[in-house]
């Protein structure tokens, strides 16, 4: 069966610091699909980042990156220079199975302090 | 300017009343999905639809439906057998290609209390 595991329920970073939030994943499939997503407050689920199983290259877009390390089923996410704004919910997940739909991991609450 | 709205933010509803929530999605994304959200939880796959007048059911379907008439919208009704109805609503969608649903958009999703 298809998991994600998220083990930080919580994490603090000062501002302008740099945080990574750990992702394992658990799948069969020879191809899938990693994302990852930000929950304010609001609840809305903002898309940040993909990585696809077969990308040779880490995915980047601005301050996020994925340290994608296929042999030990991780996908952790990077922010780099954090900001107050970053503060939120961050959900890890994963597409796979014949319909490609996503499974979510439960979370970590970022807190980035000033 | 393009996106998925969900109507209404909050929603009251009693106990043994069907409550129907809107989505509607202007991307011309072919997949549109509707998940649950309860407090301190990741998200659940309810109904998931890739084409018109065609739905899957997710990982927690019971007590609930879905319609598909139009490629824009994909409304869900609450039945009065879903057991524990309140929580945090999200409709989704993305674009499909080679049968595979790219990252998904969300809407700003609908808070349900049934009391």
């Amino acid at each position: 069966a298809q998991k994600i595991t998220q083990t930080q329920p919580g994490m603090f970073v000062q501002e302008k610091e740099a945080v990574t939030l750990d992702c394992t994943y658990d799948t069969s499939d020879q191809s899938y699909g990693l994302f990852w997503y930000k929950q304010p407050s609001s609840g809305e689920m903002i898309f940040l980042i993909y990585q696809g199983s077969y990308d040779q290259q880490n995915a980047t877009e601005g301050r996020y990156s994925l340290n994608f390390q296929k042999a030990r089923k991780s996908a952790n996410l990077v922010i780099s220079a954090s900001q107050l704004g970053d503060s939120a919910m961050y959900f890890c997940a994963m597409r796979g199975g014949s319909q490609g739909n996503l499974i979510f991991g439960k979370g970590t609450k970022l807190s980035v302090k000033p | 300017d393009g996106g998925i709205t969900q109507s209404p933010k909050y929603l009251f509803r009693k106990e043994g009343q069907n409550v129907t929530l809107s989505c509607e999605q202007n991307l011309n994304h072919d997949a549109m999905y509707w998940y649950r959200q309860d407090p301190g939880q990741g998200l659940r796959l309810i109904y998931y639809s890739q084409i018109v007048n065609d739905f899957q059911k997710g990982d927690i379907a019971e007590g609930y439906s879905v319609s598909r008439e139009k490629k824009e919208s994909f409304p869900l009704t609450v039945t009065s057998a879903q057991k524990n109805p309140t929580a945090f609503y999200l409709c989704a969608s993305s674009i499909v290609a080679g049968g595979y649903s790219y990252e998904q958009y969300f809407g700003p999703g609908t808070r349900l209390t049934v009391t």
